[in-house]
Parts: structure tokens; sequence; C-alpha cells
């Protein structure tokens, strides 16, 4: 079955660290987004990318990188430049222009910082 | 700018009592509009979906009707169980597809 796939689903970092989160899907989206959560709060995006080798910022990229060198692949890096960076972390992804379809996402990864 | 906003929680209830989860949006022509769910420790799962007005979208016993006249996409089920204890989202895609826009979600709790 298709779908989207993040690891490790459990990270601990500690500080001074960057820490790479992965994101994989086989459903042949080009469009790919990561989220944070925090508890008891909404999502907030980070960054997303529509095509292979291109990605915007979101709301909140301060202290994250990406990179998209395969449409399967989505990596997010939690650098030492973020100061909080304990949250739930979620991956999406959709077609392009997802109107009627929206996202699917990941079951996620919970980063903690020790 | 489009964007949804939904009635805040935390939301407790009894296990078959009536659930309303109240979502309505801002959005100019006709967005389609989702409900996500995100049980304990998992991402969101799409719940259902409605992609004109008045379309009703239905999935595990919730029901949501589009509302172009009331802009509303409000999250019903008849009679909730424990297993229904989870975050719900209200979610728009406008009208062009590029955009989608999160409602803070609704946190619901059913007890025995």
């Amino acid at each position: 079955d298709g779908g989207i796939t993040q690891s490790p689903k459990y990270l601990f970092r500690k500080e001074g660290q960057n820490v790479t989160l992965s994101c994989e899907q086989n459903l042949n989206h080009d469009a790919m987004y990561w989220y944070r959560q925090d508890p008891g709060q909404g999502l907030r995006l980070i960054y997303y990318s529509q095509i292979v080798n291109d990605f915007q910022k979101g709301d909140i990229a301060e202290g994250y990188s990406v990179s998209r060198e395969k449409k399967e692949s989505f990596p997010l890096t939690v650098t030492s430049a973020q100061k909080n960076p304990t949250a739930f972390y979620l991956c999406a992804s959709s077609i392009v222009r997802p109107g009627g379809y929206g996202y699917t996402f990941g079951s996620g990864t919970r980063l903690t910082v020790v | 700018g489009d964007s949804v906003t939904q009635m805040e929680g935390p939301v407790t209830l009894s296990e078959e009592a009536f659930l309303t989860i109240n979502c309505t949006y801002t959005a100019t022509g006709y967005p389609s509009l989702f409900w996500y769910v995100q049980y304990p420790g998992e991402g969101l799962q799409l719940l259902l979906k409605a992609t004109k007005a008045d379309d009703k979208g239905s999935n595990k016993g919730f029901e949501a009707t589009y509302r172009k006249e009331t802009t509303s996409f409000h999250l019903e089920k008849g009679s909730v169980q424990v297993s229904d204890s989870a975050v719900y989202f209200c979610a728009l895609s406008d009208q062009g597809g590029n955009q989608f826009y999160f409602g803070t979600g609704t946190s619901l709790t059913v007890i025995p």
C-alpha cells in the first residue's frame, strides 16, 4: 500500500547537535511538507517542496533545513540554531494542487532535547 | 486571506453522547473542506471531506455538511465511543487548490 514513512518514531538530541528526520513517500506525490506540532497546539508549517530540487520556507523555518534530491524523499534537519526543538514533527504529501484530494500524513517523529 | 476557525477544546463527553465540533471558514469562491483526526501519538488521518456546497461527507459514523450560506462545516456524530477520543482538525483547500489551511484542533475525550 502507498503511504508516507517517517523515521525514527522517537529521537533524542543533545544540546548543540544537528539531527535529521526522515520522510519517504511512495504515493508519487510531487508536493511534500513538514509541520511542527507542540502540545495542545495546532500545526505550523516549517518547509514545503512542490518539485525536486526546490523548496520554500514556511512560517517557522528558522533553525531548520531541508533537501529534496528525490521525489520520494524530503528529510528535515533540525540544527543547533533551533533553540526549542522539542516537538512532534509531521511530514505530509499531496499532488501539487491538492484541491479536493487533501494531504496524506506520516505517523510523526517525536523529538526530545536531552 | 482564507482561514479556518474551529471551536476550542477540550471537549469531554460520556459514551453514547451526541458530538458536535464547530468549524467555520473564510474563503473566496468554493474551497474544499476536510476533517482530519489525530489519535494519540499518531499522524493525522483524513476522516471525511466535501468538495462543493451542500455535499455531506461521512465516515465511521461521523458526518459534516458543507454549508455555503453559513460558511460552516460542523462535525457531528450521533453516539460517540471511547475509541473516538482524539484531536480533530478542520481544514480547507482554497478554490485554486494552491493553499491548505488547518484549524487549531479540538481535543475530544470520551469517558465510559
